[in-house]
């Protein structure tokens, strides 16, 4: 099993759609948690970090559920400059690789 | 401006040939991280190293070799031993605070000609 799974998609919807996408982890010590978008043949950048109570940040909100391990990113409002991949990063405490990188899923907002 | 910047953005080599990607970073982070990533892949991590003089091997190590003399500077070299080195290779820095992000640099795209 990988440390880290996302759905790959792709994710096609159109304008002004709420999609939702969710990625599991399988360390429990895991402790921190982030979103990362990536454009086509471009280096991934932070969208947003993932805290324990919640958080939003405009458009986007993100969710993190211990109990059963995964993290989920919501967009409202989709515009077409959110196609992109998206990239979710687990972070755990104990682990000589720190950093864990799901595979990325893709979304294509379409006109 | 604080950053991590990776050089060249293109390059080329031929069968046979080592080549070196630069990476450095003036943002005083501890761990530095390479990526590659395959069209339409996610990224697998190549070898990381959380302190100076110190690296370890990620998932797919074989055929590539790194140094850590500086803090700043995380350079890997391409060798001949890897057989498929067309690839999109991605540097990360972070600081050491659990809580922090990683940053990147823009990559390098290395293809065999």
């Amino acid at each position: 099993r990988k440390e880290v799974e996302q759905d790959p998609g792709p994710f096609n919807v159109p304008e002004g759609a709420t999609v939702a996408f969710n990625c599991t982890y399988s360390n429990s010590a895991s402790q921190s948690f982030f979103w990362y978008r990536q454009d086509c043949r471009k280096e991934p950048k932070l969208l947003m970090s993932v805290y324990s109570s919640g958080n939003e940040d405009g458009r986007f909100t993100a969710q993190l559920n211990r109990a059963s391990q995964y993290i989920s990113l919501l967009i409202r409002d989709s515009k077409l400059s959110d196609s992109a991949t998206y990239l979710c990063v687990v972070v755990a405490s104990g682990s000589a690789r720190q950093l864990t990188f799901g595979s990325g899923t893709q979304l294509t907002v379409l006109p | 401006d604080g950053g991590i910047t990776q050089s060249p953005k293109y390059l080329f080599r031929k069968e046979g040939q080592n080549v070196t990607l630069s990476c450095e970073q003036n943002l005083n982070h501890d761990a530095m991280y390479w990526y590659r990533q395959d069209p339409g892949q996610g990224l697998r991590l190549i070898y990381y190293s959380q302190i100076v003089n110190d690296f370890q091997k990620g998932d797919i190590a074989e055929g590539y070799s790194v140094s850590r003399e500086k803090k700043e500077s995380f350079p890997l070299t391409v060798t001949s031993a890897q057989k498929n080195p067309t690839a999109f290779y991605l540097c990360a820095s972070r600081g050491r605070q659990v809580n922090t992000e990683a940053f990147f640099g823009q990559g390098t795209r290395l293809t065999v000609v």
